[in-house]
């Protein structure tokens, strides 16, 4: 499984665009990049999911260049509910979750 | 939504006892399930994979004989902390994906909402 690195922590405002960063440069054919988020105490929430070019939903959008080393997670006008830890993993087909150290988001007033 | 359900959310025992965590999927069916371990400010260590109708797999390093798995039907996986010592507190989380889908790696998987283990 890929090992994926991101920052360890992040700080942002109410309000802002936030931009996550995860590297995964030894990423399979057939690894998708999958992003999940995480409150104190509660078991991870999937957020996004994609393969190439760009997936967007109702809460964030996913960025993945063509060579697929690396992700973006986008995360549009943030509040103080978003502040949590974001996982990017990259899994392949029916295989298991390997979380790497996530990126900790601090959104201030 | 699919759902994935943790009972006990939280437990103390005493040192030396077995504690039993369920994972239950409430919605569909999950031939496999993971069990992981997060220590405070850490992140997810997955720990084992529950197959239903076998045996369990277990990560390098995790003790099969401490940490007991069973997975006796398509909606139920079990972990049994044995003779439980205070190092073994932990946030225990496990995950299922509908394996009425047929498996892709774009297959969502759900998570419970964890168990806090705390052993005095």
């Amino acid at each position: 499984l890929a090992k994926t690195t991101q920052p360890i922590s992040m700080d942002s405002y109410e309000g802002q665009e936030v931009n996550i960063t995860c590297s995964h440069n030894n990423i399979a054919t057939n690894d998708y990049i999958t992003w999940y988020q995480q409150f104190p105490s509660q078991g991870p929430r999937f957020i996004i999911q994609g393969y190439k070019t760009k997936v967007t939903n109702e809460v964030a959008s996913l960025f993945i260049p063509a060579d697929r080393k690396s992700s973006t997670l986008s995360l549009p006008r943030v509040s103080l509910s978003d502040t949590a830890v974001y996982y990017c993993l990259a899994a392949t087909q029916g295989g298991k979750l390997i979380f790497g150290q996530g990126t900790e988001l601090s959104v201030k007033p | 939504g699919a759902v994935v359900s943790q009972h006990p959310s939280r437990v103390i025992c005493k040192s030396g006892t077995s504690v039993k965590i369920e994972c239950r999927s409430l919605d569909f069916q999950a031939t496999t399930m993971f069990w992981y371990r997060q220590f405070p400010k850490k992140s997810l260590m997955l720990m084992a994979t529950s197959n239903e109708g076998s045996k369990a797999t277990y990560e390098q390093g995790v003790e099969k004989d401490k940490f007991l798995i069973n997975h006796a039907s398509l909606t139920l996986s079990t972990l049994t902390v044995t003779s439980a010592h205070p190092e073994d507190s932990s946030f225990y989380i496990c995950s299922a994906r509908d394996s009425q889908i047929r498996v892709r790696a774009n297959t969502e998987a759900f998570f419970g909402q964890g168990t806090r283990l705390t052993v005095v």
